[in-house]
């Protein structure tokens, strides 16, 4: 059974505080790993797909970084604001190109004005 | 461009029915996933078809099936219902895999059974 683990489970911050979450994978068998961005009433959004150890991605004021080695990925927000508020899910990709994502519980993201 | 549609929204049934549901994913895309999320539990991988041929399932019973067309359009089905299939089901599309392309998620059918 594939453990994927988020923490913490949630979060509540000011605005304009800066943040960060972290995922963590199995460290064998690595393909990908993936960030989603889930606003309540929305559909989950993709952030990142990150296949690289050592790879960062930047979208705004959001980045991710990735260790594959260790089995674990940090994303971070830099001043937060009350629309950053939603549940960012990571996601692991084992194996093949293809088939199943395992997903995390998701870290509950609040931001206050 | 049109985005992952999810039909119907809500869904109600009862127990020992059958359902189900429909995904059209974005023009282009021949990878369809299908996922379960019911509360405490993570995003739950159930099947993920590419080209009217399914690739990868997970760990659900035989109740759950699918299939793919050849536009791409996938339909998801359950058989004898239970209370426990109560969810939110999405799917989401790619264009050939949840591999190294991010996946685009409908809104999701909510299913309750009564």
């Amino acid at each position: 059974i594939l453990n994927v683990e988020q923490s913490p489970q949630s979060l509540h911050v000011q605005e304009g505080d800066s943040t960060n979450f972290t995922c963590s994978f199995p460290s064998s068998n690595f393909y990908a790993l993936h960030w989603y961005r889930w606003e309540t009433a929305k559909s989950p959004e993709a952030l990142f797909v990150m296949t690289l150890n050592g790879d960062e991605k930047k979208k705004g004021r959001i980045s991710a970084t990735l260790n594959t080695k260790e089995g674990y990925s940090y994303l971070y927000i830099k001043g937060s604001q009350p629309e950053d508020s939603a549940t960012y899910l990571c996601a692991f990709k084992g194996g093949t190109s293809y088939g199943k994502l395992t997903f995390g519980q998701g870290t509950i993201l609040t931001v206050h004005p | 461009k049109a985005g992952v549609t999810q039909t119907p929204r809500y869904l109600i049934k009862t127990r020992g029915q059958q359902v189900t549901l429909s995904c059209s994913p974005i023009s282009g895309h021949r990878s369809v996933s299908w996922y379960q999320q019911t509360p405490g539990q993570g995003l739950q991988f159930l099947f993920e078809y590419f080209s009217e041929t399914q690739r990868n399932k997970g760990n659900f019973p035989g109740r759950f099936s699918g299939r793919q067309f050849s536009n791409s359009r996938s339909e998801m089905n359950v058989s004898t219902l239970e209370l426990g299939d109560s969810a939110l089901y999405l799917c989401a599309s790619s264009l050939a895999g949840a591999g190294n392309q991010p996946q685009h998620f409908g809104d999701g059918t909510r299913l309750s059974i009564l």
